[in-house]
């Protein structure tokens, strides 16, 4: 069975520093995808970045990056620059491609980016 | 961009109730699901729905809860008989193929069960 793990409970980073969000995975399948979603406490899922299992390259998005470890089955997020507005709950999921390729997702981290 | 709508935003009932949630998935997808998070825990799969039928459940989804694609755009998650563990946000989802890792989720319903 998929298991995501994110053993930070709680991040604290200043302003316009990186951090980084650990995530941990399980999976006896080759052919995986996984996200990272960004939940204000407004409540929405807002997807950050997707990195596939035979992506080669580590994911990029604006000031998201995905340090992509596949032998240790990690996929931690990186923010670099942090904004205030990055304070959030930020949450690690993985999908496998196969089956109807539902999301397995872990406890979360919240983030909270001060001045 | 397109966007998955789910209404209402916040819903309150009473125990015992049955509750409709609806969503509005993008257009040319073909897959849907239903998401559930109780507050200040992580988001629970519920069901997935592919070509008019459920195509996979967790065991939350039990007798008291149905999906439905009335009319090839909303997608409804219905609860019968609400109870208080019910309270929770619902999220809608909807992806277009197999492979593809486009995964878009509706804002949430608020359920609050009393």
């Amino acid at each position: 069975a998929q298991k995501i793990t994110q053993t930070q409970p709680g991040m604290f980073v200043q302003e316009k520093e990186a951090v980084t969000l650990d995530c941990t995975y399980d999976t006896s399948d080759q052919s995986y995808g996984l996200f990272w979603y960004k939940q204000p406490s407004s409540g929405e899922m807002i997807f950050l970045i997707y990195q596939g299992s035979y992506d080669e390259q580590n994911a990029t998005e604006g000031r998201y990056s995905l340090n992509f470890q596949k032998a240790r089955k990690s996929a931690n997020l990186v923010i670099s620059a942090s904004q205030l507005g990055d304070s959030a709950m930020y949450f690690c999921a993985m999908r496998e491609n196969t089956g109807f390729q539902k999301l397995v997702f872990g406890t979360g981290t919240r983030l909270l980016v001060s001045p | 961009e397109p966007e998955v709508t789910q209404t209402p935003s916040h819903q309150v009932t009473q125990m015992g109730q049955e509750v409709i949630l609806r969503c509005v998935p993008i257009s040319n997808h073909l897959y849907f699901y239903w998401y559930r998070q109780i507050l200040g825990q992580k988001v629970e799969f519920l069901v997935s729905f592919y070509n008019n039928e459920i195509s996979e459940k967790s065991e939350i989804f039990d007798d008291q809860f149905s999906v439905e694609r009335p009319d090839g755009s909303n997608f409804t998650l219905k609860i019968r008989s609400t109870k208080l563990e019910d309270s929770a946000m619902y999220f809608c989802a909807s992806s277009l193929s197999q492979g593809a890792f486009g995964y878009t989720f509706g804002s949430g319903t608020r359920l609050t069960v009393v």
